[in-house]
């Protein structure tokens, strides 16, 4: 079975600042899928990044980008010049390879609040 | 754009009902999800269905049954429901295999209250 560990329950930093949202995971697989969502007040998932474990490229969108640490088993998100529209839930989730049937292992969140 | 639809958004009930939620994609996904999300606990897998009829228990199935007789809806059923059942239930649904097929889309939520 798979965990996933979010340590920061919740942070907050000033409006434009750079934060880096920390991700743990444990399994036995060596290939697998890790995704970042986020959760607005609305409670609609969104999905923020993803990164295949076979890349060693960390995957970028925009002002998000991960370090993905293979043998660490660790993959942070980070956020650059942070925005008020960012405030949510983060959650660091996992899947196997291999269709995806038994769906994700979620983390227990991290609330991110962006100050003004 | 994929979408997944959970007909009731809140809903209150009592004790001891039986509980339905409903969800829909109209993607024509073959795995289908339903998860419990909790303060401070994450999002937590109940039962999980890769295909019509068939269904898999999740990380925490008890007090919960579901149904899958159509490719596009999945049922959450709470044969009697109790005050430990009130939370928001997230559907959702994938499809099958392939690397860039590997995401899945979920629903708008469900708010359940058991009194």
């Amino acid at each position: 079975a798979q965990t996933v560990t979010q340590s920061q329950p919740e942070m907050s930093v000033q409006e434009a600042e750079t934060v880096t949202l920390s991700c743990t995971y444990d399994t036995s697989e060596n290939n697998y899928y890790l995704f970042w969502y986020k959760q607005p007040p609305s409670r609609q998932m969104i999905l923020v990044i993803r990164q295949e474990a076979y890349k060693q490229q960390n995957a970028t969108e925009n002002r998000f980008s991960v370090n993905f640490q293979k043998a660490a088993k660790s993959f942070s998100l980070k956020i650059s010049d942070s925005q008020l529209g960012d405030t949510a839930m983060y959650f660091c989730a996992f899947m196997r390879s291999g269709g995806g049937a038994d769906g994700l292992t979620f983390g227990k969140g991290t609330h991110l609040i962006i100050q003004p | 754009d994929v979408k997944v639809t959970q007909s009731s958004r809140y809903l209150v009930k009592r004790t001891g009902e039986k509980v339905f939620l409903e969800c829909v994609q109209d993607m024509d996904h073959e795995n289908m999800f339903w998860y419990r999300q909790d303060p401070g606990l994450g999002l937590r897998l109940i039962y999980f269905s890769y295909d019509v009829k068939m269904k898999e228990k999740g990380d925490i199935p008890e007090g919960y049954s579901v149904s899958r007789e159509k490719k596009e809806r999945f049922s959450l059923i709470l044969e009697s429901a109790s005050t430990n059942q009130t939370s928001m239930y997230l559907c959702a649904s994938s499809p099958r295999g392939g690397v860039v097929l590997n995401t899945i889309y979920f629903g708008e939520g469900s708010w359940l209250t058991v009194v």
